[in-house]
Formats: C-alpha cells, sequence, structure tokens
C-alpha cells in the first residue's frame, strides 16, 4: 500500500526566508509524484509534478522539488516566500499504473508574515 | 478549456438522509476520481471510474457509493447520513488514469450534516 509522509504540520516563515517542506512516501513499484497548493478558500492546485527524468522539477510560482529515489522523498522547495504563499501545501503520490488514486499527505499549513 | 466542476458547492442535510453529488470532468477526460477532505484525516480516497466502471475504490463503507455516464460526469451518493460524513468532497478528473497522467480537482461539495 501507499503512503506519505509530510513531516512539518505547521511551517511560520518570514517574508524572503527560503521553504523546504519534507516528503516522503513509501511504494515499491514506479510512482507519480505531486506536490499540491490549497489557498485559503480555494481548491487545490497542481504545484508541479515528477513523472520521470530530471529529479529536479520546476513548477509554478518559483516553487522546485527533488525527487530522490534512494531516499523516498521529494521536497519542496522555494529559496524566497512571499506572504502570497500563505496556504496548505499537500504531497500526494499515485502508483504509475493506477494513476487515478492518489495518496495525499496529511497536508503542511506555510504561514508566511509580512 | 473548462475545469473540474461540481455541484452542489454546499449542502446541508440531517443525519439519516441520503445525498447525491455531482461532478463534471475536464472536457474528453474519462476518468473521475472521488476524495474525502476533513481536518483530522486529510485527503482520503473515496473511488474512482473509469469508462463507466469502478477501477479503484478506497476504505469507506457501503454507505458511499458512485457512478459514471457515458458522458464522464460522475455522481457520489451518501445514504443514511452520520455526522462523521460532514466534509469537503472533491472530485478530480484526468485523461486517462494510467501512465502519466495528473488529476484535475474541483472546487468541492461541502457537506454538512446536523
Amino acid at each position: 500500500a501507499q503512503s506519505v509522509s509530510q513531516h512539518n504540520h505547521h511551517v511560520i516563515l518570514s517574508e524572503a526566508a527560503s521553504l523546504e517542506l519534507g516528503c516522503n512516501y513509501s511504494y515499491g513499484g514506479t510512482v507519480n509524484l505531486f506536490w499540491y497548493v490549497q489557498y485559503p478558500g480555494q481548491h487545490l492546485q497542481l504545484l508541479l509534478k515528477y513523472f520521470s527524468g530530471d529529479p529536479l522539477v520546476k513548477g509554478i510560482k518559483g516553487f522546485e522539488a527533488e525527487f530522490i529515489k534512494s531516499k523516498f522523498s521529494f521536497n519542496l522547495r522555494k529559496p524566497s516566500v512571499q506572504w502570497s504563499d500563505t496556504a496548505e501545501y499537500f504531497c500526494a503520490v499515485n502508483a504509475n499504473t493506477n494513476a487515478g488514486k492518489s495518496t495525499f499527505g496529511d497536508g503542511t499549513t506555510l504561514t508566511v508574515k509580512p | 478549456k473548462a475545469g473540474v466542476t461540481q455541484t452542489p458547492r454546499y449542502l446541508i442535510k440531517t443525519r439519516g438522509q441520503q445525498v447525491t453529488l455531482s461532478c463534471s470532468p475536464i472536457s474528453g477526460h474519462r476518468s473521475v476520481s472521488w476524495y474525502q477532505q476533513t481536518p483530522g484525516q486529510g485527503l482520503q480516497f473515496l473511488f474512482e471510474y473509469f469508462s463507466e466502471t469502478q477501477r479503484n475504490k478506497g476504505n469507506f463503507p457501503g454507505r458511499f457509493s458512485g457512478r459514471q455516464f457515458s458522458n464522464s460526469r460522475s455522481e457520489m451518493n451518501v445514504s443514511t447520513l452520520e455526522l462523521g460524513d460532514s466534509a469537503l468532497y472533491l472530485c478530480a478528473s484526468s485523461l486517462a488514469g494510467q501512465g502519466v497522467n495528473e488529476q484535475f480537482f474541483g472546487p468541492g461539495t461541502r457537506l454538512t450534516v446536523l
């Protein structure tokens, strides 16, 4: 069975600080990896995705993530956060052969202080 | 291209009643998945439909059911509602559900059970 663990439940940063959110997954086969963001009152939006190839993927709004297969990790990073990045962030995984069923982490709430 | 739409956006029901939620996927998408989002449990996979057949199922009781129509629209039904069914129900669609695919989420239906 798939599982996803997000290490930080709530992160508070000041504007311009760097961000790294941890995500580890458990699955024995080939996976697709995702980071989603949910802004207050809005629906889930895809930040970035990894299917194959370059393990460093770049997404929208300056976010990037690195897939480290040996560590089963897919950490999200942003060099300089803005107040508008305040949101909840979810890491998700689905199996390459079963992409209609995603397993999500518990989410990390990011609060950026102006 | 229009995104995933869900109706209604808000619902208030009482215990014991039943409810039907609707989801219209992005045009051309044949896979529709349903998720339940609650503060305590996070995002939990309910089921996935593809070509009018349930292809994946999560660990929810039989009170939760769904179906998909020939135009890929999907409905989810919850019978004999319980207080714990109060949640945001999210629908996601994807092109085919296997291989390199990402899911696109709708805004959700907020169900409150009194």
